[in-house]
């Protein structure tokens, strides 16, 4: 089955930038997403990379590799509400539904 | 726009007893899943339904089971409950249509807050 990498926790100040790796098995693959989950609330989507390179949003981008199996999340500007646990998720090859593999989550905290 | 709704948000329950919790969707989403989230596993998929059937199914046991009705609602049952059933169980709704070409294909999922269970 597909096995899912990511730092468990991070730390960072306000207004600097951080990188949240992600790796997982190339053998399985169809589109790599990015959550957001507040403490005590619904993860929200952030991004969804399917093709190789950035998609960038406003402060937040999304990178992706396919042949290395690796993506990561950068946020920018790092602000206070950033604080949250950013959840990296695989869809399984031959699936257009909705059953994502998550990662574990990276817990980051942004200081000031 | 209502989101996904999940009752009830908090329940407690004892081994061997039974539980159904509800999701209503975001309203025109018409596929529902449901997750369970634990601190040691994370966020592990449960099931999918659209359309009242179900179309994928995650690494749970048989007690593990849900429907769907023909307004895109949606319950969980979790029969002989055991301890490590406590968790977070979260239903997310999307726009996941039978066209894989369409937009739904990026699966946004928008996620309910959630149901609380734990098992004493």
């Amino acid at each position: 089955g597909q096995n899912i990498d990511q730092p468990t926790e991070m730390t960072a100040t306000e207004g600097a930038i951080v990188q949240i790796n992600c790796t997982y098995q190339t053998s399985g693959f169809n589109g790599l997403f990015w959550y957001q989950q507040h403490a005590g609330e619904a993860p929200t989507f952030l991004s969804y990379n399917v093709l190789d390179g950035l998609e960038e949003k406003g402060r937040f981008s999304s990178f992706l590799s396919r042949s290395k199996g690796y993506s990561y999340l950068l946020l920018k500007e790092l602000q206070m509400k950033d604080s949250a646990s950013y959840l990296c998720a695989v869809r399984p090859p031959n699936q257009a539904g909705t059953a994502l593999i998550f990662g574990k989550g990276t817990t980051l905290s942004v200081s000031s | 726009k209502a989101g996904v709704t999940q009752t009830p948000r908090y329940l407690i329950k004892t081994r061997g007893q039974q539980v159904t919790l509800s999701c209503s969707p975001i309203s025109g989403h018409r596929s529902v899943s449901w997750y369970q989230q634990t601190p040691g596993q994370g966020l592990q998929f449960l099931f999918e339904y659209f359309s009242e059937t179900q179309r994928n199914k995650g690494n749970f046991p048989g007690r593990f089971s849900g429907r769907q009705f023909s307004n895109s609602r949606s319950e969980m049952n979790v029969s002989t409950l055991e301890l490590g059933d406590s968790a977070l169980y979260l239903c997310a709704s999307s726009l996941r249509e039978d066209n894989p070409f369409s937009f739904a294909r990026t699966g946004e999922l928008f996620f309910g807050e959630g149901s609380r269970l734990t098992v004493l």
